[in-house]
């Protein structure tokens, strides 16, 4: 399975964006780049996923590197809420539904 | 309804004890996973059941036994634990396509003594 990494913590002020970056050079042409997040005391959340194209939905932004061998999460106004763990994923090919959790971004908001 | 339930929250046992996890979701969905989280580390896939049928198993020990009795249910037997299976065990649920998201439940908060 191809790996990601992603750095172990970072900080944001309130309604400030935040771009969380994550590498994974080894990507293979038909996996699919799938953002969690986990908040404290919960199990994880779905953000966002793509493919190839950058995409939005109600949550943040995705964008996917040309070379498909990175990508940033975009928070475009962080709040307090969004004060998580936020794990970027890999998804092989196939109908496994496998989800390989690296050890994501610990994401600290300040008021 | 986008829930998936887990029960109990928490749970106490014994290392000669047998217990049952259960997760339900009424999503539809046909894939079924139990997940192994241990303090300050991600989730780890244990089991992952499509269209009810065990499809995957990471090599988790005997002491672990999943059971899928109908679409929407799924149960984790334990007996015969360790301390060191002390976690946070996740179920979720998805369609059984690549791209599909999987949705998590809480969680049941496992202590074995």
């Amino acid at each position: 399975d191809a790996k990601t990494t992603q750095p172990n913590s970072m900080e944001s002020n309130e309604e400030e964006p935040v771009h969380l970056p994550c590498n994974h050079s080894t990507i293979s042409g038909t996996d699919y780049i799938h953002w969690y997040r986990q908040l404290p005391s919960q199990g994880p959340e779905y953000v966002i996923h793509g493919l190839t194209s950058n995409v939005n939905n109600r949550m943040a932004s995705l964008a996917i590197a040309e070379d498909r061998k990175s990508s940033t999460l975009i928070l475009h106004r962080a709040t307090l809420r969004d004060a998580a763990v936020y794990y970027c994923i890999l998804r092989p090919p196939g109908n496994t539904g496998k989800l390989i959790f690296g050890q994501g971004t610990t994401l600290q908001v300040k008021p | 309804d986008t829930e998936v339930t887990q029960t109990p929250k928490h749970l106490v046992m014994g290392m000669t004890n047998k217990k049952s996890l259960k997760c339900e979701q009424h999503m539809g969905h046909r894939a079924m996973y139990w997940y192994k989280q241990k303090a300050k580390k991600p989730p780890e896939l244990m089991f992952v059941y499509s269209y009810e049928k065990l499809s995957i198993n990471e090599s988790v020990p005997s002491r672990f036994s999943p059971e899928c009795p109908n679409s929407s249910l799924l149960n984790l037997h334990l007996h015969a634990l360790q301390p060191e299976d002390s976690a946070l065990y996740l179920c979720a649920s998805s369609q059984p396509l690549v791209r599909d998201e999987q949705f998590f439940g809480p969680g049941t908060r496992l202590t074995v003594l």
